[in-house]
């Protein structure tokens, strides 16, 4: 069965500082996609990346940076320089090929404080 | 383009009474989800269809929750009767393809409350 673990139940950096949020999942299927979502205060899921499980190239968009190893079978990410506006609940998502049944984990609260 | 429309934003009402949520996807999606938000429990898939069609129904958590897709363009989620076990926000989603894995886009979900 396909999990998903977010051991950081809650993060507090100050504004400017690097953080990486922990993402480790399981699953049996060889193919499968990997997403992260944003959560801001306002309440809604945001869309930020998805890496399907062939593709181990790490990804950069602006600030934001993705890890995937499948060896750790991990998928962190990492906020560069981080601001204010950052600070929301993230949450890592897995499914696995032919399955729409996306699971999600608890979720990293990140405050970033001014 | 319009994202996934929810309503109501949000709902409060008293135990017992019967509560309907709509879900309008994204124009051309063919797959609808519908989640549950809890501090427990965290994001819970409750159900999806795919071209109309419920595929996966296992997370409904009683025979009180219902779900329907009549067309493409809507979708319902009921609680008959409902209990303030069931206040959590309610978040719909949809996605582009089935057949290959695409992120879900979510609406602004439904905030529940049962008194």
């Amino acid at each position: 069965a396909q999990k998903v673990t977010q051991a950081q139940t809650e993060i507090s950096v100050v504004e400017k500082e690097d953080v990486t949020l922990d993402c480790v999942y399981e699953t049996r299927d060889t193919t499968y996609y990997l997403f992260w979502y944003k959560q801001p205060p306002s309440g809604e899921l945001v869309f930020l990346i998805r890496r399907n499980s062939f593709d181990e190239q790490n990804e950069i968009s602006g600030r934001y940076s993705w890890n995937f190893q499948k060896s750790t079978s991990s998928f962190n990410f990492t906020i560069t320089a981080s601001q204010v506006v950052d600070s929301a609940v993230y949450f890592c998502a897995l499914s696995e090929a032919g399955n729409n049944d996306m699971r999600f984990g608890a979720g990293t609260r990140l405050t970033v404080k001014p | 383009d319009a994202g996934v429309i929810q309503s109501p934003r949000h709902e409060v009402t008293e135990m017992g009474q019967e509560v309907t949520l709509r879900c309008k996807p994204i124009s051309g999606h063919n797959s609808l989800f519908w989640y549950r938000q809890t501090m427990m429990r965290g994001l819970e898939l409750l159900i999806y269809f795919n071209n109309n069609v419920p595929i996966d129904d296992s997370g409904m958590p009683e025979d009180r929750f219902s779900a329907k897709m009549p067309n493409a363009s809507f979708s319902t989620l009921k609680i008959q009767p409902s209990e303030p076990r069931d206040s959590a926000v309610y978040f719909c989603a949809s996605s582009p393809d089935r057949d290959v894995i695409q992120p879900q886009h979510f609406g602004d979900g439904t905030r529940l409350s049962i008194l």
